[in-house]
This record gives structure tokens, C-alpha cells and sequence, in this order.
């Protein structure tokens, strides 16, 4: 069945340095997604990618969609405490027409020691 | 505006006794989604409602879980004969399927406390 891995499944970084998550489907998406989920709290959506290649920035995050649409990666720059939480990425369920599920990743939970 | 709420919001019962999961997704969403996460892990795929039907029920544990979803809006997720490892908390979420675009916008969740 389709599957959508992340890697890793754990990052411990010292306040200020980088971070990296990555993504990858054993099918061709249509789109991915990327949430994130405080300790405590429930996802929230952060961004959807569509395009082949695509790059978007948000503040410090940028989030990149692989040329053939089967991966991406969710890069922090300079981690901060408030970016503590498990960021999941999520593709279109492989089902039939019409169907609008998401399978997730299992996560990456990321520790950021002050 | 109002968010997908979810009540209860814990929920602690004894082994064997009958509960029931509420959730009120985001007015107009059409996309509604059960998923179950226990301690520290990922997201458990339950159940998936667009409008009234469910095209999906394969994720459904055991046939001591069911679901439906009435007007196209409030869902209520029943768990009979509860069992120990039950026990985990219990996320809705809706989503305004439009276009390609349908993200999921999550409730708060049920911790589900199986004594």
C-alpha cells in the first residue's frame, strides 16, 4: 500500500542551529502538506505544495517539493523553542475518484535545547 | 471564526463500559476525518466522512467502532466494550474540499482514559 516516510524520527539541536525533515512517498503526489503539532496540542496546518520543484518560505521555514513529486523536505533555519513539536508531512491517499484523505507520516519530533 | 470543536474533551471509563466521541466540524467543510494517536506516536487514520457517507471505514480497529455523521455536519464516533488499549486520544478533523485544495484543520481531541 502507499506509504509516506519521514526521516528522522528524531532531532535534538542546540537553540540556533539548523534543522532539517525530510519526506518520502513510495507514489507520485499530486500535492503534499505539512503540519505541525505542539507538545500537548493538535496539527495545524502549515503549507501545501503543488508545483514539481516548488520552494516556499515562510519566516524561517522553507519547505521544498522534489522535481518528481514523491518527496520533500521541511528545512528550519536557526531553531528557536518555539519550534518545538512534531512536523508531519502528508500526501493524497492513493483511493478512488473523489476520495480527499491525506496519509501522514509518522513525524519528526524535534527538541530544541535552549 | 469557530474551529472543529470536540467533546468531551477527556474521557476516563471503565473497561467494558460504552463511550461516545463528539465531533462539530468547521461550518461548510464537507470532509470529515477520525484519527487516533496514542502517546508520542503519529496519526491513526480511522475514518473518513464526505458529506453524510463514509467511503472509508477501513481503518476501523475492530467492529467495536463505529461512526456516523448526521446533516452533513456533527459525527459521533462510538467505541463499544471499551478495552485497555483504547486508551488514546481521538482527533477530528474537517476540510473544505475545494479544487485540489482540502487541508485539515484539527480539534483540540478527546483523551480517552480506559481504567
Amino acid at each position: 500500500g502507499q506509504q509516506v516516510m519521514q526521516i528522522p524520527q528524531y532531532q535534538h539541536v542546540q537553540e540556533g542551529e539548523d534543522f532539517t525533515t525530510y519526506c518520502n512517498s513510495s507514489t507520485t503526489l499530486s500535492n503534499i502538506q505539512w503540519y505541525k503539532q505542539r507538545p500537548g496540542g493538535h496539527p495545524v496546518f502549515l503549507i501545501q505544495l503543488v508545483k514539481s520543484g516548488e520552494v516556499k518560505k515562510q519566516k524561517r521555514l522553507t519547505f521544498q517539493f522534489g522535481e518528481a513529486k514523491k518527496n520533500s523536505s521541511l528545512h528550519i533555519t536557526a531553531t528557536q523553542t518555539t519550534d518545538v513539536g512534531t512536523y508531519f508531512c502528508a500526501g493524497p491517499t492513493v483511493a478512488g475518484a473523489g476520495s480527499y484523505q491525506l496519509t501522514f507520516g509518522k513525524g519528526t519530533k524535534l527538541s530544541v535545547i535552549p | 471564526g469557530a474551529g472543529v470543536s470536540q467533546s468531551p474533551s477527556n474521557k476516563v471509563t471503565e473497561k467494558g463500559k460504552d463511550v461516545e466521541l463528539r465531533c462539530d466540524p468547521i461550518s461548510g467543510h464537507t470532509a470529515l476525518y477520525w484519527y487516533r494517536q496514542s502517546l508520542g506516536q503519529g496519526l491513526e487514520f480511522l475514518i473518513y466522512f464526505q458529506g453524510n457517507s463514509a467511503p472509508d471505514k477501513s481503518g476501523l480497529p475492530s467492529d467495536r467502532f463505529s461512526a456516523e455523521r448526521t446533516g452533513g455536519s456533527v459525527s459521533t464516533l462510538t467505541i463499544q466494550r471499551t478495552q485497555q488499549e483504547d486508551s488514546a486520544v481521538y482527533l477530528c478533523a474537517s476540510s473544505l474540499v475545494r479544487d485540489s485544495n482540502y487541508e485539515q484543520y484539527f480539534g483540540p481531541g478527546t483523551r480517552l482514559t480506559v481504567t
